[in-house]
């Protein structure tokens, strides 16, 4: 079945620690995103990627790192320079641009990252 | 800067009882409104995409409607049932690449 898998779907950090979460999709889809989700807000972007070896930042990537080598592959790098990294990471993936309405968002199942 | 706001938080119905969840937006222009359901611990799906150009769409027991000029979106769920239990999101676009700004989301609980 087609779809996203995110892995680990729990990790636990130390502080000063870099950690990288994977991100693989077998869907086909061009572009590529990484949002976090705090309790009781909306999902906030991270980085974005439309195309492989291209990436963008979002609203709140300060202290994250992305590459983008393979079209399948969008791993998130949370650095040690994240001042508050415990949180829920969602990554996301479309075949074209969103504002199309033929192209939706399809999500994987999330990482939960606590940080000690 | 646009904002997404859904209100309320949270609410409890009695299964079959019809569910009204609301959104709201600052920013009218936007290219599309979507809203997505998201179980515990688990990522989004994506339940029903509205384009600026229209006013509702539907699919099965969902409709959601949109008025663009009040900035206001509305999802309907009709004869609530307990697997409807669910936080429900919404989400509008309002650049032209295609960045969404989503809303914190109503958790609903539907109770047998």
């Amino acid at each position: 079945d087609g779809g996203i898998t995110q892995s680990p779907k729990y990790l636990f950090r130390k502080e000063g620690q870099n950690v990288t979460l994977s991100c693989e999709q077998n869907l086909n889809h061009d572009a590529m995103y990484w949002y976090r989700q705090d309790p009781g807000q909306g999902l906030r972007l991270i980085y974005y990627s439309q195309i492989v070896n291209d990436f963008q930042k979002g609203d709140i990537a300060e202290g994250y790192s992305v590459s983008r080598e393979k079209k399948e592959s969008f791993p998130l790098t949370v650095t040690s320079a994240q001042k508050n990294p415990t949180a829920f990471y969602l990554c996301a993936s479309s075949r074209g641009q969103l504002v199309s309405g033929a192209n939706v968002l399809t999500f994987g199942a999330g990482s939960r990252l606590t940080v000690l | 800067k646009q904002e997404v706001t859904q209100i309320p938080a949270a609410l409890s119905v009695p299964e079959g009882e019809n569910l009204v969840l609301n959104c709201s937006f600052t920013d009218s222009a936007i290219y599309n409104l979507q809203w997505f359901r998201q179980d515990p611990g688990k990522g989004l799906t994506s339940l029903l995409l509205i384009q600026s150009s229209q006013r509702e769409q539907t699919s099965g027991r969902l409709n959601a409607s949109l008025d663009k000029s009040s900035g206001r979106s509305t999802l309907y769920i009709a004869a609530s049932q307990p697997g409807d239990s669910a936080t429900y999101l919404c989400a509008v676009i309002t650049d032209s690449w295609g960045k969404l700004q989503f809303g914190a989301g109503t958790q609903v609980v539907v109770t047998p």
